[in-house]
Parts: structure tokens; C-alpha cells; sequence
């Protein structure tokens, strides 16, 4: 199984500020299947990010992924108050996705 | 409107079992690999189980194996969870969320990501 590991856990930022999100892998991932999603309290997770760098259907341009292998990045390029949430990677290892793993989150917080 | 809307969460005791559904409408859910996700109080997120567009296939989290069943209906757009032996760990809001499949045209690969999600439904396992 291969554990997704996010950092830091907390990032504390200001609005207008850029944002570093890291998610690292105990073993390399397949094809970059691997996803990115932001979930505020309360709410369900939304889709920011697949196949490691392309953005979902409505997401702005401010969230870019990327990365390959065993690391990978989400990087927001201007926080916007709506922004600060928590963000998980998830991989899912083949195509069509059979078994997955979330990582542990990372809490973008308002400083 | 693209939907999904879970059901049949519940207070049930260590040992229990319960049956949630997923209520899809708005696209055409036969087409689409299923997925149950569920969120402990104050943790993150935990992938649960998978199914394939017409059943055949099913995957586990290892922590529920035998004990767990996912299943779907195509004829009423609707997915399921039978959840028996039920542990105080399985304590968690549970979403129903769909798999999206999207093509790379250059290098020939589907990607997927989970693009539509239920609002949850809660799950309670205790004395």
C-alpha cells in the first residue's frame, strides 16, 4: 500500500500570500494518478486537481499542480479568503482506480 | 442537476449493521466507476470501497474486508454499503462520490478524479 505523507500539517498564511502544499509517497505513483482536493468544515471535498497537474472542471488558475514520482506539489499562487481549507493528495495506483489512499491533510490557515 | 444524496446513517450498537444508500441523478450513473469515502470526527479522510460501472468489480480498504459489501443498482441509480459487525471505529460520516474519468490524449492514459460527492451521511457505533 503506499502511504501518502502531506506537510506541513498547518500553514499558517495571509490572504494574497502563495501557498507550498507537499505530498510525498512511500513509492513511486503509477502514471501520476494522483489528485488534489480542498474540503472546507462542514462540506463535502471538491476536486481541485488530477493526473498530478490538470485542474478540474471550474477550478481557477491560482491552484497548479505538479510533481511526479514519489513528490508532489500543490501550489496556490494567491490565497483567496474562500482558500483556506483543508487540502488532501490522493493516489489510486492503476486506471481504473481500484484501491486508493487519501494523505493526511494539510490545514491552510489564516495568519 | 449532477447529484448524489446518501441515506441510512444512524446511532447503531458494536456489533450492528446498517445498509446506507446513495441516491444518483442528473447523469448517467451506469457509466461511472462508484466510490464510498468516509471521515472520522476530526480526522481525515478514509477511501472505504470502489465498484466498477456494472458491479463486477469491488475493492476494500483492508480494514473492512468481510464485513463490508458495496453494491449498486444501475436500474434505480443507486448505491450501497452493507455494513455489518460494525466497530466504534467505523464511527464516521460516510460520502457516496463519483468517479470521473479523463482521457490524455498524448499519452493515452485515463486519469480520474472523484468530481461529484454526497453531502454524508453519519454513522455512530456505540453502546
Amino acid at each position: 500500500e503506499i502511504v501518502l505523507t502531506q506537510s506541513p500539517g498547518t500553514l499558517s498564511l495571509s490572504p494574497g500570500e502563495r501557498a507550498t502544499l507537499s505530498c510525498r509517497a512511500s513509492q513511486s505513483v503509477s502514471s501520476s494518478y494522483l489528485a488534489w482536493y480542498q474540503q472546507k468544515p462542514g462540506q463535502a471535498p471538491r476536486l481541485l486537481i488530477y493526473g498530478a497537474s490538470s485542474r478540474a472542471t471550474g477550478i481557477p488558475d491560482r491552484f497548479s499542480g505538479s510533481g511526479s514520482g514519489t513528490d508532489f506539489t500543490l501550489t496556490i499562487s494567491r490565497l483567496e479568503p474562500e482558500d483556506f481549507a483543508v487540502y488532501y493528495c490522493q493516489q489510486y495506483g492503476s486506471s481504473p482506480p481500484r484501491s486508493l489512499t487519501f494523505g493526511g491533510g494539510t490545514k491552510v490557515e489564516i495568519k | 442537476e449532477v447529484q448524489l444524496v446518501e441515506s441510512g446513517g444512524g446511532l447503531v450498537q458494536p456489533g450492528g449493521s446498517l445498509r446506507l444508500s446513495c441516491a444518483a441523478s442528473g447523469f448517467t450513473f451506469s457509466s461511472y466507476w462508484m466510490s464510498w469515502v468516509r471521515q472520522a470526527p476530526g480526522k481525515g479522510l478514509e477511501w472505504v470501497a470502489n465498484i466498477k460501472q456494472d458491479g463486477s468489480e469491488k475493492y476494500y480498504v483492508d480494514s473492512v474486508k468481510g464485513r463490508f459489501t458495496i453494491s449498486r443498482d444501475n436500474a434505480k441509480n443507486s448505491l450501497y454499503l452493507q455494513m455489518n459487525s460494525l466497530r466504534a471505529e467505523d464511527t464516521a460520516v460516510y460520502y457516496c462520490a463519483r468517479f470521473k474519468a479523463y482521457e490524455d490524449l498524448e499519452l493515452l492514459v485515463y486519469y480520474y478524479g472523484m468530481d461529484v460527492w454526497g453531502q454524508g451521511t453519519t454513522v455512530t457505533v456505540s453502546s
